[in-house]
């Protein structure tokens, strides 16, 4: 069974720094894509960023381009998000999806993990 | 970035009553980009349609899509009361992926 389990959201001040985490198990992690995308609350889905299989592919929203830094480690099945210089439109439950395949689709999401950006 | 105009926001149905999303583009995708979510209140969202018309792994054959180029539409055929939920299409034809402001449906 497809299993993506984030970790590491949390209350931080403006300006600060946050590391997010999304375990994967059940399938082989390095053959594909993932992608982070949040959801403010009450509000819609809003891509924040993608990595290829291989870590050769990166791609960030611009809302988040500058700040922010996917990677992932396919030792340990690990996808992270680095999040640097938060604000608090970036408010909102941070999901980890798996790219299903070329088509871009996501056809596995974690249960997502909130993070807030207040002082 | 396409921007995904869904209408309508939101809909209130019957049950075993037809329903249909529309998901219109602001440029040409390719049909094989253009995907349907479903979000129920308090969970994650779960692929329905990928490719604009091929059902995911055990959703049931009410659910299906259609459309190409711009224009997209996505059909519940005869409603029930587990498919209230917010629905949202989602391009991956370019770079960066953009998704419709969802659509809420609810139950009369």
């Amino acid at each position: 069974e497809v299993q993506l389990v984030e970790s590491g959201g949390g209350l931080v001040q403006p300006g600060r720094s946050l590391k997010l985490s999304c375990l994967a198990s059940g399938f082989t992690f390095s053959n594909y894509g993932m992608n982070w995308i949040r959801q403010a609350p009450g509000k819609g889905l809003e891509w924040v960023a993608s990595i290829s299989s291989s870590s050769s592919y990166i791609y960030y929203a611009d809302t988040v381009k500058g700040r922010f830094t996917i990677s992932r480690d396919n030792a340990k099945n690990t996808l992270y998000l680095q999040m640097t210089s938060l604000r608090s439109e970036d408010t909102a439950l941070y999901y980890c999806a798996r790219r299903g395949d070329n088509y871009h689709y996501f056809d596995y999401w974690g249960q997502g993990v909130m993070v807030t950006v207040s002082s | 970035a396409i921007v995904l105009n869904q209408s309508p926001s939101s809909i209130i149905a019957s049950q075993g009553e037809k329903v249909t999303i529309t998901c219109r583009a602001s440029s040409s995708i390719s049909s094989n980009y253009l995907h349907w979510y479903q979000q129920k209140p308090g969970a994650f969202p779960k692929l329905v349609i990928y490719s604009t018309s091929y059902r995911a792994s055990g959703v049931p054959s009410r659910f299906s899509g259609s459309g190409s180029g711009t224009s997209y539409s996505f059909t519940i055929s005869r409603v029930e009361a587990e498919d209230v939920a917010t629905y949202y299409c989602q391009q991956g034809s370019s770079n960066p992926d953009t998704f419709g402001a969802g659509t809420k449906l609810e139950l009369k």
